[in-house]
């Protein structure tokens, strides 16, 4: 298994809390992703990064930030949790492609909830 | 928590039996597909992966056909075990594109 961690694994929040996520990789890829997963819906992109410091939206962004200081490091933060934002959230990794492959390896998930 | 499995189309077979998943994809212009396997409570996994330059991929027990012309992927498992009995996605990218799109998935029940 690529070398994944998410933190914390679940979490219940309140409405209005400041929540953060934090994903770990050991594999040195270049591109890491957070997701939300729905019943109904999927797999929907939050955010990505595609380097230290270079990351950008994805067709969910509202009201979810990241940060990415180190290349093992990918942080999402909620600024002010809603019960919208009650998901399970998973942390995805890639390669940078130059071998013509683009899977990505996930990460265990976190399930959170806002009550 | 609601499971993953719900609200996506099923297959159910009996164990010994070969499973087909189908997925329709979106874009013409994509050159790379790839199948995931889910398992309850668990991250997508990697399972095999196709260039649009192949029609056919065959990895160990599982088979992945592409047709281009009708924007279909398709997803064999041979002689289907209980283990195998999770959520498929396929997904698809566009001219190496870091983003993917994914299909909505398909909830695979084996019935020993």
């Amino acid at each position: 298994d690529a070398g994944i961690t998410q933190s914390p694994r679940h979490k219940v929040t309140e409405t209005g809390t400041p929540v953060t996520l934090r994903c770990h990789q050991t594999e040195n890829h270049r591109y890491m992703y957070w997701y939300r997963q729905d019943p109904g819906h999927g797999l929907r992109l939050i955010h990505y990064s595609y380097g230290v410091k270079d990351t950008d939206k994805g067709e969910v962004s509202d009201g979810y930030s990241v940060s990415r200081s180190k290349t093992e490091d990918f942080l999402l933060t909620l600024e002010s949790a809603t019960s919208s934002q009650t998901s399970v959230y998973f942390c995805a990794i890639s390669e940078s492609g130059a071998s013509g492959r683009y899977e990505q390896y996930f990460g265990p998930g976190t399930r959170l909830t806002v009550t | 928590g609601e499971s993953v499995g719900l609200h996506l189309p099923t297959l159910s077979v009996q164990e010994g039996d070969n499973s087909i998943i189908n997925c329709a994809y979106s874009n013409s212009a994509s050159d790379y597909f790839i199948w995931y396997k889910q398992e309850s409570g668990k991250g997508p996994q990697f399972i095999i992966d196709i260039r649009s330059n192949m029609d056919k991929r065959q990895g160990q027990r599982v088979t992945v056909l592409l047709n281009k012309t009708v924007k279909h992927l398709s997803l064999q498992i041979a002689a289907t075990q209980p283990g195998d009995s999770a959520v498929y996605f396929c997904a698809e990218n566009i001219g190496g594109s870091y983003i993917p799109t994914f299909g909505r998935g398909t909830s695979l029940i084996v019935h020993p």
